[in-house]
This record gives C-alpha cells, sequence and structure tokens, in this order.
C-alpha cells in the first residue's frame, strides 16, 4: 500500500532538548510538506521540499529545521529555539504544488 | 496567513439530512481543495476543483466555486454517522503570492447525529 507514514505517533520532549520527527513517503512524489496544527485551528506551513536536497520556509519556519537527502524522507526537527512546541505535526506530499495532497497520520509533539 | 475562513465553525444534524459547507478566500487561486479530518488523524483529500470549473461531483459530494465572490460550498448529501469529521478548504499559495504548499482555514466540524 502505498502511503506516508509519520513516527512516532506521541513525543515529549524535555526542556533544552531537540526532538525529530520522521516521515517517510513510498509515492514517489517529488514534494513534501511540514504543517503544524495547533487545537481547533487550521494547518500552518512550516517548511516544504519540491527536490531532493532543496528546502524552503513556510509561514513558522522559526524554531524548526528540514533536511531532504532522499526523495522518500522529510524529516523535521524541532529545536530549542521552538518555546511553543505543543502541537500535531503533519507531514504531506504531493506530486506537484498543484495536485492534491496526501498526508500522514501525524505526530503529537508535548512537553514534559 | 489563513487564507481560508470555513463557516459555519461547526454544524450538527440529523442522519440523512444533507450538510453544507462554505469556504470565503481573499486572494485569486488556481484552485482550491476540501479535505476531511477525523478526529487525531491526518488529513484526507475529498476534491479539488480548478478556478475555471464552477460545480464539481464525487458520490455524495458536490463542490461548488464563485471566483467572483470568492467563495466555494462543499455539500454533502445523504449523510451517515461516518460523515463525522473537520472539514477544511484550502487553497494554493502560489496564486496568492506565497510559494508553495497549500494555505488552510480553521476548518468545520460536523457531526452527525445518529
Amino acid at each position: 500500500d502505498g502511503g506516508i507514514t509519520q513516527s512516532p505517533k506521541y513525543l515529549f520532549r524535555k526542556e533544552g532538548q531537540n526532538v525529530t520527527l520522521s516521515c517517510e513517503q513510498n509515492l514517489n512524489h517529488d514534494a513534501m510538506y511540514w504543517y503544524r496544527q495547533d487545537p481547533g485551528q487550521g494547518l500552518r506551513l512550516i517548511y516544504y521540499s519540491q527536490i531532493v536536497n532543496d528546502f524552503q520556509k513556510g509561514d513558522i519556519a522559526e524554531g524548526y529545521s528540514v533536511s531532504r537527502e532522499k526523495k522518500e524522507s522529510f524529516p523535521l526537527t524541532v529545536t530549542s529555539a521552538q518555546k511553543n512546541p505543543t502541537a500535531f505535526y503533519l507531514c504531506a506530499s504531493s506530486a506537484r504544488s498543484d495536485q492534491p495532497q496526501h498526508f500522514g497520520d501525524g505526530t503529537r509533539l508535548s512537553i514534559l | 496567513s489563513q487564507q481560508g475562513e470555513e463557516d459555519p465553525q461547526a454544524l450538527s444534524i440529523q442522519e440523512g439530512e444533507n450538510a453544507t459547507m462554505n469556504c470565503s478566500y481573499k486572494t485569486s487561486i488556481n484552485n482550491l481543495q476540501w479535505y476531511r479530518q477525523n478526529s487525531g488523524r491526518g488529513l484526507v483529500h475529498l476534491i479539488l476543483i480548478r478556478s475555471n470549473e464552477r460545480e464539481k461531483h464525487s458520490g455524495r459530494l458536490r463542490v461548488t466555486l464563485d471566483t467572483s465572490k470568492k467563495s466555494s460550498s462543499l455539500l454533502i448529501t445523504a449523510s451517515r454517522a461516518a460523515d463525522t469529521a473537520s472539514y477544511f478548504c484550502a487553497t494554493d499559495r502560489r496564486s496568492g503570492g506565497g510559494a508553495d504548499g497549500l494555505t488552510f482555514g480553521k476548518g468545520t466540524h460536523l457531526i452527525i447525529q445518529p
């Protein structure tokens, strides 16, 4: 089955700690995206990548970093500089930027 | 910034009734998409309508687009309990002067009462 896998499903971060969220897709999509969702809110774009070894900041990139070394993988690191990291993080991919996006089932990040 | 705004924020109807949700947006678009999100899950794409289309159907779903009013509506006919979810409209960022990715509204939470 083709799709997007996000792991872990739940993640806890200690103060001052960096954590990395995994996103893997086997849809052979070029474009990948990271969104943040807060309770009762829509999604906000953190970073996106249209091609391997290239990525761009979205609306709320501060305190986050990404890499795109392989087409299938687009990990997101939540750094200690992100002061309010508690949220639901969603990864998505699409064949092209104007095509529908396929989403993973998300990672819920909380602060210890 | 949020491009799309859904209305109403919440909607509760009886099973079998029709549900209508509306979306307004601010800038010109190339296309508008509707997604569904079940609680605690990722989003599922429902339908994409391009700016030169006025209406599109998919099963029990009907989407309309009025670019002159910068608005869209999603109609779900003969609702079922399984339709209970949050529904989001999304517009492509590039046509609004932004880069790639989608801009989402805050969503309409739909509850279908059995």
